[in-house]
């Protein structure tokens, strides 16, 4: 079946420093893929999408690529604060249409100043 | 943007009793609401599926009778914790979506049996 598997944090970087959080998928068809946050005590947030292959998604600074050949998502940002300290989840939506998210494990972000 | 709101946003309650918790979607219609369970520094685990007006449909493992889902219009779904035991406590998410939109989520509703 449909998978996602993140890298295992918890990711410790400083102030400003680059940020890459790997994603990788397993999905018959063409998946929807997701990048959600959750920051302690929340629900989560949709930080971005993208829907099909080469798109790239892009929020408050956060990028990632759909990358159909790796089968990869990968969660890139240039220059972390320390507001960005929260647990990030990788998710596809697959070509059902049933509207369903598979997980990623997540990965715990600490930004430290 | 789309709002979700679920509530109650924590609660603490005896073992035995029921416990019910509720999402809107405050500013679409959620043709489909997802009741999701998440344990401490885990990913989330889907319960169930709801669409309006028809029963949910419930991922393995995951008793029916147990946990009632109700979706009786299109801005409102309820989750219902029947006869809680402490191995219940957890923290409760529920998502919705529309056609068009992709799944939002509420803040989640952390739930204690003692």
């Amino acid at each position: 079946g449909d998978s996602v598997t993140q890298m295992e944090g918890p990711v410790t970087l400083s102030e400003e420093a680059f940020l890459t959080i790997n994603c990788t998928y397993t999905a018959t068809g063409y998946p929807s893929l997701f990048w959600y946050v959750q920051y302690p005590g929340e629900g989560l947030q949709l930080l971005l999408k993208a829907t099909k292959a080469d798109d790239k998604g892009s929020n408050k600074g956060f990028e990632a690529t759909y990358r159909k050949e790796t089968t990869s998502f990968h969660l890139e940002k240039g220059s972390v604060q320390v507001s960005d300290s929260a647990v990030y989840f990788c998710a596809l939506s697959g070509s059902s249409n049933t509207g369903k998210l598979i997980f990623g494990q997540g990965t715990t972000l600490q930004v430290k100043p | 943007g789309a709002v979700v709101s679920q509530h109650p946003s924590w609660v603490i309650c005896k073992s035995g009793t029921s416990v019910k918790i509720e999402c809107r979607s405050l500013d679409f219609q959620a043709t489909t609401m997802f009741w999701y369970r998440q344990f401490p520094k885990q990913s989330l685990m889907l319960m169930a599926t709801s669409n309006e007006g028809s029963k949910a449909t419930y991922e393995q493992g995951v008793e029916k009778d147990k946990f009632l889902i109700n979706h009786a219009s299109l801005t409102l779904s309820t989750l219902t914790v029947t006869s809680a035991h402490p191995e219940d406590s957890s923290f409760y998410i529920c998502s919705a979506r529309d056609a068009v939109q992709p799944q939002h989520f509420g803040d989640g509703t952390r739930l204690s049996i003692l």
